[in-house]
């Protein structure tokens, strides 16, 4: 079936270090969206993106979909303390309406 | 506008019980997924409702079934409960059926002993 991996699992940095999270697809995408999710809290939307090769940003995060539409990343410029939370991916086959497959998460701890 | 709600927050059940769980999705939203989520297996998708059918359902077997009333608000049933059935369950709603951009609730966190 349809696979979402997300790398790394774990991602230690110091405050004001960059940080980047991949995520890949067996199989190709409708759309792919990112999600955060504080320790012991739910989690949350950040943004969907549809368009192959298309590339948004809020803020300090960088969202990018790659030309193939397989495969994603989000990355953190200057990391402060308040980005700290799992980071999700997830993805909806394209054809497939509805059921949204979750990568693993990339989790960040960032030291002040 | 009030998030999506979700009770009980915890639950204790036995193996062998049954137990439903509800959710409350926002406003004017008619979409409502479920999602079990476990350290091990992470966010995984239970089954989609959008105006009370059952639009899609994730690799779960029939012990967990799902309904959702003509109000928008879905219940959740797990039945024969198995230890393994332990985690944290996760309702989000949505605008539209196949609505991308999921609203999470809290979630109930379950514990089977």
């Amino acid at each position: 079936g349809q696979q979402v991996m997300q790398i790394p699992q774990y991602q230690h940095v110091q405050e004001g270090e960059d940080f980047t999270t991949y995520c890949n697809s067996s199989t190709t995408l409708s759309n792919i969206q990112w999600y955060k999710q504080r320790p012991g809290g739910h989690p949350v939307f950040l943004i969907q993106l549809v368009k192959s090769g298309e590339v948004k940003k809020q803020k300090r995060l960088t969202f990018q979909f790659g030309e193939a539409k397989k495969n994603s990343s989000l990355h953190i410029t200057a990391t402060q303390t308040t980005d700290v939370g799992t980071y999700f991916c997830a993805g909806v086959r394209s054809g497939n309406t509805g059921k949204l497959i979750f990568g693993q998460g990339t989790t960040l701890q960032v030291k002040p | 506008k009030a998030g999506v709600t979700q009770t009980p927050r915890y639950l204790i059940k036995t193996r062998g019980q049954q137990v439903t769980l509800s959710c409350s999705p926002i406003s004017g939203h008619r979409s409502v997924s479920w999602y079990q989520q476990t350290p091990g297996q992470g966010l995984q998708f239970l089954f989609e409702y959008f105006s009370e059918t059952q639009r899609n359902k994730g690799n779960f077997p029939g012990r967990f079934s799902g309904r959702q009333f003509s109000n928008s608000r879905s219940e959740m049933n797990v039945s024969t409960l198995e230890l393994g059935d332990s985690a944290l369950y996760l309702c989000a709603s949505g605008t539209t059926a196949g609505s991308y951009e999921q609203y999470f609730g809290p979630g109930t966190r379950l514990t089977v002993t």
